[in-house]
């Protein structure tokens, strides 16, 4: 079946680097990928829409500078988090919807722990 | 704007119990609905998507229903197990879109 990779699965990094996070659709192009964060035993807020080509596209209240989005082929999107603070540490998850197939199963990736110290 | 919730929040139950988890939503206006599982610190499971003109899904032990017109959802857990234990998600997803907005969840514990 489809399968979509995130990498890394658990990164710490210092406060003020920047750390990048990759979504890749493994058996599938994905014209359209998204970026879900989500915060200890909370539900999952979407961040952005991932487009193929094109600038992401953000959800309100979401720092488009700060969470830099790259999806610069059709099966690879990157999230990049900027300047990271410490309440930027969150889980954070992709999911992808395979473009070529009808209907509308979406898969997610295993997510990926951030860490900022 | 659409706003998901799941109730309960928190779930523990023996084994062998049969369950019924509980979503609703206030825009009617869905294209599909989707019921998800998290294991603590891993990614989500697809369990049952129900698209807009139907009224449930079954797979297995799990039995989704769809109630558009008053926005709700259940899902239906027959004789559960330990190994059913988790978060459980529902999604709706709108019409032209491919986004999805996530209930609040329900953990459930599943005990000997």
């Amino acid at each position: 079946g489809a399968v979509v990779s995130q990498h890394p699965s658990r990164v710490i990094c210092k406060s003020g680097t920047s750390v990048k996070i990759e979504c890749r659709s493994l058996d599938f192009q994905a014209t359209t990928m998204f970026w879900y964060r989500q915060f200890p035993k909370k539900s999952l807020m979407l961040m952005a829409t991932s487009n193929e080509g094109s600038k992401a596209t953000y959800e309100q209240g979401v720092e488009k500078d700060k969470f830099l989005i790259n999806h610069a082929s059709l099966t690879l999107s990157t999230l990049t988090v900027t300047s990271a603070h410490p309440e930027d540490s969150s889980f954070y998850i992709c999911s992808a919807r395979d473009s070529n197939r009808l209907g509308n199963t979406i898969y997610f990736g295993e997510g990926s722990w951030l860490t900022v110290v | 704007k659409q706003e998901v919730t799941q109730i309960p929040a928190a779930l523990s139950v023996p084994e062998g119990e049969n369950l019924v988890l509980n979503c609703s939503f206030t825009d009617s206006a869905i294209y599909n609905l989707q019921w998800f599982r998290q294991d603590p610190g891993k990614g989500l499971t697809s369990l049952l998507l129900i698209q807009s003109s139907q009224r449930e899904q079954t797979s297995g032990r799990l039995n989704a229903s769809l109630d558009k017109s008053s926005g709700r959802s259940t899902l239906y857990i027959a004789a559960s197990q330990p190994g059913d234990s988790a978060t459980y998600l529902c999604a709706v997803g709108g019409y032209n879109t491919d986004k999805l907005i996530f209930g609040t969840g329900t953990r459930l514990q599943v005990f000997p």
